[in-house]
């Protein structure tokens, strides 16, 4: 069976530090990686992706893969109150375009 | 651009009702796919439909059926609603294998 792994957190982090967001997945034909995030009460929202290996940066965003440790990162630089919410790592295998998702993180950013 | 649209937003049955939710999937996407989000969890594949047909199906049994339309909108269908169907019901459209954008959700209550 398919798993993603994310720490449910909260992680805590004040106004602008980084914030570091981690996630592993057990399926080794994974092709494509996805983080969303979620506010509460709301549906996923797609922030980044990626599907090779290293670091993919839009914005304040990077996201990280390593596919020999099978583990994929997002970072969030300079954090903002309002980037507080739960944040959803999301794996597609070679099979059907489909998603598994892992629990999700929750993400606190103090001001 | 019009995104992904689901109605109802809310709903309340009881034990034993059949439901159908609605979604209408974004401009130039043809793949439409259904999750189940229960509370704290992240999203679980229900099934997806590409081009009218089931492209995939997740763990969930046959109560839980699909239909896609000519316009790529779809509904999910659940039979003999139990009291664990309680949870926000969300749909995704995509290109194919392309990243997948959620609409709002459907938040059931099974009394």
């Amino acid at each position: 069976q398919k798993e993603v792994e994310q720490n449910s957190g909260p992680l805590s982090v004040p106004e602008g530090a980084i914030a570091s967001l981690n996630c592993t997945y057990s399926d080794r034909g994974s092709q494509s990686f996805f983080w969303y995030r979620q506010y509460s009460g709301k549906s996923p929202e797609l922030i980044m992706f990626i599907y090779s290996n290293g670091d993919k940066e839009d914005g304040r965003f990077t996201a990280q893969l390593n596919k020999a440790s099978q583990y994929v990162s997002l970072l969030i630089r300079d954090s903002q109150p309002s980037d507080s919410a739960t944040y959803l790592c999301a794996v597609m295998g070679s099979g059907y375009s489909t998603l598994t998702f892992g629990k999700g993180t929750m993400l606190l950013v103090s001001p | 651009e019009t995104g992904v649209t689901q109605s109802p937003t809310h709903l309340i049955k009881t034990r034993g009702q059949q439901v159908t939710l609605r979604c209408s999937s974004q401009s130039g996407h043809n793949t439409v796919s259904w999750y189940q989000q229960a509370l704290g969890q992240g999203p679980q594949f229900i099934f997806q439909y590409y081009r009218e047909e089931e492209n995939g199906r997740g763990n969930f049994p046959p109560r839980f059926s699909g239909l896609q339309f000519p316009n790529y909108s779809s509904e999910l269908n659940v039979n003999a609603l139990e009291l664990d169907d309680s949870a926000l019901y969300l749909c995704a459209s995509s290109q194919v294998t392309n990243e997948q954008f959620f609409g709002p959700g459907t938040r059931l209550t099974v009394l």
